[in-house]
Parts: C-alpha cells; sequence; structure tokens
C-alpha cells in the first residue's frame, strides 16, 4: 500500500519565496527521507531524519518530522530556478534491511 | 556515494519484444534494487537483486516478465520481456550505501531508462 502521500501535488512559486511540501504516511517508521528528481532522470537523496528526530537542515532545506502525527515537511528557502523537480518523500520501516515506500511526489516549478 | 551507470538511457521498442537493462556500479554492494516509474508516477519497487541467489519480487511483478541477472557485486541487468504500451515506463537501478543495503541509508539512483513500447 502507498505509504508516503505528498501535498500539494504542484506548486509554483517566484525566485526567492520559500516552498513548503508535505508528506503523510500510515504505520510506524524507523526514518523518513526525501528525494529529488529532475526532469526524467534518476532521484537524487537530499535528506534523512530518523523517528527519534523532530528537525534537520541542510543548506537551505529544513526537514521536520511529527511522528504522532505521522506527517513531515520540506522546506526549501530562498528557491532558485534550479530547485525545478519533483520531490519525493520515502519511508523505512524498520532498522535492518528495509525497501523503501515513495510517496507520489511534489511537482514545483521556480520561476525566475 | 556510489556512481551508478545505467544503459540505454532510452529505447523505443516494438511491441512483443525484449529489452535488457543494465546496472553498472563503481563498488561492491550486496543489494541493488530495480524500480519503475510509470508516467507522472511514484516509483514502485519491482525487486530486489542480491549477488548469488535469486531474486526477490515484490508483489505484481514475476519473474517471467522482469528476469533479473546479478553475475557479481557491480553489476545487475533487468529485462523487460514480452512487451506492451503499459511497460512504458522510467525504469530505475538503486543501491544502498556501503557494501549492505538497511533502511538507514539513503539510496542512489541511475539516470534510469525511458523505454517507450509502441
Amino acid at each position: 500500500s502507498q505509504q508516503g502521500e505528498e501535498d500539494p501535488q504542484a506548486l509554483s512559486i517566484q525566485e526567492g519565496e520559500n516552498a513548503t511540501m508535505n508528506c503523510s504516511y500510515k504505520t510506524s517508521i524507523n526514518n523518513l527521507q526525501w528525494y529529488r528528481q529532475n526532469s526524467g532522470r534518476g532521484l537524487v537523496h537530499l535528506i534523512l531524519i530518523r523517528s527519534n528526530e523532530r528537525e534537520k537542515h541542510s543548506g537551505r532545506l529544513r526537514v521536520t518530522l511529527d511522528t504522532s502525527k505521522k506527517s513531515s515537511s520540506l522546506l526549501i528557502t530562498a528557491s532558485r530556478a534550479a530547485d525545478t523537480a519533483s520531490y519525493f518523500c520515502a519511508t523505512a520501516r524498520n532498522s535492518g534491511y528495509s525497501t523503501l515506500t515513495f510517496g507520489k511526489g511534489t511537482m514545483l516549478l521556480v520561476s525566475p | 556515494s556510489a556512481v551508478i551507470s545505467q544503459k540505454p538511457s532510452r529505447d523505443i521498442c516494438q511491441r512483443g519484444t525484449s529489452l535488457t537493462i543494465q546496472c553498472q556500479v563503481d563498488s561492491q554492494v550486496t543489494m541493488m534494487f530495480w524500480y519503475r516509474q510509470q508516467p507522472g508516477q511514484s516509483l514502485t519497487l519491482i525487486a530486489t537483486a542480491n549477488q548469488g541467489s535469486e531474486a526477490t519480487y515484490e508483489s505484481g511483478f514475476v519473474i517471467d516478465k522482469f528476469p533479473i541477472s546479478r553475475p557479481n557485486l557491480t553489476f545487475s541487468t533487468l529485462t523487460v520481456s514480452n512487451m506492451s504500451p503499459e511497460d512504458s515506463s522510467i525504469y530505475l537501478c538503486s543501491v544502498g550505501e556501503g557494501a549492505i543495503s538497511s533502511g538507514n541509508s539513503p539510496l542512489h539512483f541511475g539516470n534510469g531508462t525511458r523505454l517507450t513500447v509502441t
């Protein structure tokens, strides 16, 4: 069954603005990851947040995790045209061998 | 992080034919993962390829349709057999970090194979 569900499905903003994407999931997780996919290419890992963490930063990225609400958010600050891509959350259910379950993604368009 | 080379990058194939996709990693990894991404959709895991054993297929995917080889720790192939237009997708191979992939490690992806079946 689909684990992660992102919203919005699509987001259009101007350069310099912040972009916020949300992800909800259904079952307990060990960690949640965010990936970026530029058009027609492979996915690039952005950030991993563990279930015992609430917030994590990496450059212009800020990820939060609320396990009580089974939700996460990805904030991109001061967006650039190069941030235009699809963003996916993915959940890992346990700490041992596990496969990731990907959400449906948010398509972000950043206009100059 | 691992560098993954996948080929072909794209192909247009006729119905009923088969296509083999190759995935080469620049380091040894225990598990390699094959995903399918249908147009405008998310990624769905097809199977996990372990070196020295049969691949493990996810629900809805069978070996006859998607045979996988894993001859060594740096290489794998996925064949899409007896293709139909419904098989038109991006196929992606991926690996975890380090020799053993776990749910705690990010995945690294190849650039994918865009397959169009006419």
